[in-house]
Order: C-alpha cells, then structure tokens, then sequence
C-alpha cells in the first residue's frame, strides 16, 4: 500500500505556463480532494471528488480544474499559472463515512515567477 | 457556510500541558478531527471525536467537545519537543464529503 502518491514534489512555473499536479491512490477511496497551504491560511479546499465521474468546487477553485475519470487518480490542472498560485498543495483521500480520516500526501511545493 | 476557527500560536515549556481549542460554526458537524503537521510532510490524524461524545482519552491526548459552545480542545499531556508542530481541527458534516479545516495552531516547546 503506498497510501496517496502526490508528484511532483517540487515544480517552478513561469507566470501563464500550464501544468498538471498528479495525485493517485490505492485504498479504493471514493472521496479524494486538493488543498493549498499558505502560511497564515491554513489549508482552503480547492476542488473535490466523492466518487469516479463526480467533482466540486471547494473554497477557492478559480484557476484550478479537476477531473476523475478513475477511482485511483484525481489529477489538478493550472490552466494559466499566476504568481498568487505559488503554493504548497495537498492531495488528500478517505473512504466513504464521514467518519472516517482524511490520508495526505507529501505534498507538492509550487512556484510561480 | 462551515467555518473552523483557531489561535495561531501556543508556546509551551517542556514536561507541561498543553491546550489548543478550536471554534466551529457548522451545527450538523458529526465528526471533529485533530491532525498532526510536521516540518516539510503532509498532516496526519492524531484523534477524533464523534459529536454524540464529550470526551476522548487516548495516551497523552485529551479532547474535550462542548456542542453547545460548538468548542473543541486538545489537550497534551507532558509535551515534549517532539510535540513541536502545527495542529489542525478540522470538521465532517456527516456524508457530506468534503472537510473543512481551521488556519492551524503552531505549537512550540521549549526545553
């Protein structure tokens, strides 16, 4: 089990380039989501997902698309990247009960020029 | 909508207790969650409480959930330094997916 695989771990974007941050995971988890972290800020949710087909804004989703065409992958896209998209994200899954926690990966360290 | 708030910094000696709280304003908030962050890693889950509970014990960790004043605690006992992280509270309305998490609280100990 490697749990919630998130790559790359760090990427340097120019101001209006694209690009994708991958996130996968084998628990077989309906729910997977992505967050950004900025200091001061704690963790705002972005997009999410509650099973393959099904995605959601979160709190601050302009910028950020989304899509699920599996159950194991939950890829962010950057359409256009902006200086204020310069990040640390969070890719984060669990199984189907509220109850249950939330598994993170290690992160991805972003920065936009 | 669903809002989770906490202070930003707790500063503690070595060998004391330590307390975070955490506000949350989401009335249908089944379950409360505390989650570890260390330096450079993603968060883990240190302990949760259902809503239906007052009170979880787990080793060190106390949580205290009052839903009248919709108020959560942790509290760790006999911090060392290895407690040094940033805790978060975080909150599931029940079924409803997504979580909501509060800024975090930093926590510092000092030898």
């Amino acid at each position: 089990n490697a749990g919630v695989t998130q790559t790359p771990k760090f990427q340097v974007l120019k101001t209006g380039q694209s690009m994708t941050l991958q996130c996968a995971q084998d628990m077989n988890h309906e729910y997977m989501s992505w967050y950004r972290q900025d200091p001061g800020m704690g963790l705002r949710l972005i997009h999410y997902s509650v099973g393959a087909g099904i995605t959601d804004q979160g709190e601050v989703p302009n910028g950020y698309n989304v899509s699920r065409s599996t159950t194991e992958d939950f890829p962010l896209r950057l359409l256009s990247a902006a200086p204020s998209q310069t990040s640390v994200y969070f890719c984060a899954s669990r199984g189907q009960g509220g109850w249950e926690k939330l598994f993170f990966g290690s992160g991805t360290q972003l920065s936009v020029l | 909508g669903e809002d989770v708030e906490q202070s930003l910094f707790l500063s503690v000696r070595e060998g004391d207790s330590s307390v975070i709280n955490c506000t949350y304003t989401d009335s249908s908030s089944t379950y409360l969650y505390w989650y570890k962050q260390e330096p450079g890693a993603g968060l883990q889950l240190l302990t949760y409480i259902f809503s239906n509970m007052d009170m979880k014990q787990d080793q060190r960790l106390t949580v205290l959930l009052n839903k009248k004043d919709k108020h959560l605690s942790l509290r760790i006992a006999d911090t060392q330094t290895g407690d040094s992280a940033i805790y978060f509270c975080a909150e599931t309305p029940d079924n409803a997916g997504k979580s909501t998490f509060g800024d975090g609280t930093t926590l510092t100990v000092k030898p």
